[in-house]
């Protein structure tokens, strides 16, 4: 089935440095979804993207559609400690548009 | 605005005792899901529901029961809980329309001992 990785699984940064996380599949996707989880709450989504080479911005928030259709990359430029939490990508699975398949996660660790 | 509601937020049972997770949404979203949270392998669907009395498998679907009788809920139900389904467990609803997210409430922590 359709399964979608996320590198690093990992990652503890010093306050201010630029962060940069991928999700690759064996599958191409139509959408590419990035979702945070903060501690004790659901996951909430950060940017959705449509199209292949896409690159959407929120805030701080940088994220790519590439142009192989099977990854996806999300950056954050000058972390704070608010950034703390688990990142996901998430795409549809098979011709569901609803159904969604997730990434393993991202665990961000920053120190101040 | 509430928005997305689970309960209980946290569970502790037995194995072999039947549970049941509430969700309940208050944006008469159409679509409602129901997944699992394990350390390794992020967010896996269990089951979803297009509309009232419409309720299809997903991912992980064994050793749960769904019903949606009404738009705005959609319970879970473990009929005899093995510790395998020790799990955190999120609601989600979307309102099926293209480009439009899928909405998490907070989770329910469920431990079987």
């Amino acid at each position: 089935g359709q399964q979608l990785n996320q590198s690093p699984q990992s990652m503890f940064i010093q306050e201010g440095e630029d962060v940069s996380m991928n999700c690759t599949s064996s599958s191409i996707f139509n959408t590419w979804l990035w979702y945070k989880q903060d501690p004790g709450e659901g996951p909430v989504l950060l940017i959705a993207l449509y199209k292949a080479g896409e690159l959407t911005s929120n805030g701080r928030l940088t994220a790519q559609f590439g142009i192989t259709r099977k990854d996806s990359f999300l950056n954050i430029s000058a972390s704070i400690p608010s950034d703390v939490g688990i990142y996901f990508c998430a795409g549809p699975r098979g011709s569901g548009a609803q159904k969604l398949v997730f990434g393993q996660g991202t665990r961000l660790t920053i120190n101040p | 605005d509430a928005g997305i509601t689970q309960s209980p937020r946290y569970k502790i049972t037995e194995t072999g005792r039947q549970v049941t997770l509430m969700c309940h949404q208050t944006w008469s979203h159409s679509y409602m899901f129901w997944y699992r949270q394990d350390l390794g392998h992020g967010l896996r669907l269990i089951y979803y529901s297009a509309a009232a009395d419409i309720t299809d498998k997903g991912e992980v679907p064994d050793g749960y029961v769904v019903s949606r009788s009404k738009t705005e809920n959609f319970p879970l139900t473990l009929e005899s809980a093995t510790r395998s389904q020790t799990s955190v467990y999120f609601c989600a609803s979307s309102s099926g329309s293209s480009n439009q997210p899928q909405h998490f409430g907070d989770g329910t922590r469920l431990s079987i001992l």
